[in-house]
């Protein structure tokens, strides 16, 4: 299968605890999103990559989470301090730079307690 | 925050029938994208219209686009119950990343 994939697909943690996750964009796309989607509600905009370059991050993203991806391919995102608020469906997409179409990947649900 | 909002937040119809679906907007756009997502599955792009198009189809889709209004509409023709799903629109304001803007949903169920 050659579409994003994203890992884990679930993650239990305590609160105040560090989570990572793991996207694998389309292996050809220079563009990588991160999302955030809450019970429903549609998906929000959290930050993107242009290849290795984090070029634009939103407000959402608060100090406690930052993303690499480090050599233009895979991207991690990671939540320090992890709070109940942070529970979420954290998606991630992969687009080339001469198409608007995002591909997204399954998502990690991410649950605090 | 979302751009905007769909109307309805929830639709139940019978197989066969047709299924509209509204979108609003707040600020200017690039282009307009619709999304599906199944339960427990990532969101699959259905459809793009362009901010200088009006109207487009792809199959059993059909979307239309009244910038004036800052609206848009998806109608589903010829409902199938493997439609069940959560619908989005999503607009690209046409900044330097393409970064999407997602509405709350419609979610649709296609009773058999």
């Amino acid at each position: 299968d050659t579409g994003v994939s994203q890992n884990p697909r679930h993650k239990i943690t305590k609160r105040g605890q560090n989570v990572t996750f793991r996207c694998d964009p389309i292996s050809e796309h220079n563009r990588l999103y991160w999302y955030r989607q809450t019970l429903g509600q549609g998906p929000e905009f959290l930050t993107y990559f242009q290849n290795e370059a984090q070029l634009e991050k939103s407000r959402l993203l608060s100090d406690r989470f930052s993303a690499e991806r480090p050599k233009g391919s895979f991207s991690t995102l990671e939540i320090q301090r992890t709070e109940q608020g942070d529970s979420a469906m954290y998606l991630c997409a992969s687009s080339l730079t001469s198409i608007y179409e995002q591909f997204f990947g399954p998502g990690t649900r991410l649950t605090v307690l | 925050s979302q751009q905007g909002e769909e109307d309805p937040q929830a639709l139940s119809i019978q197989e066969g029938e047709n299924a509209t679906m509204n979108c609003s907007y707040k600020t200017s756009i690039n282009n307009l994208q619709w999304y599906r997502q199944n339960s427990g599955r990532g969101l699959v792009h259905l459809i793009l219209i362009r901010s200088n198009e009006r109207e487009k189809h792809s199959g059993r889709l059909r979307v239309t686009l009244d910038t004036s209004k800052k609206s848009s509409s998806l109608l589903i023709t010829a409902s199938r119950a493997a439609d069940t799903a959560s619908y989005f629109c999503a607009t690209d304001a046409g900044n330097a990343g393409n970064m999407l803007t997602f509405g709350g949903g419609t979610r649709l169920m296609v009773k058999p």
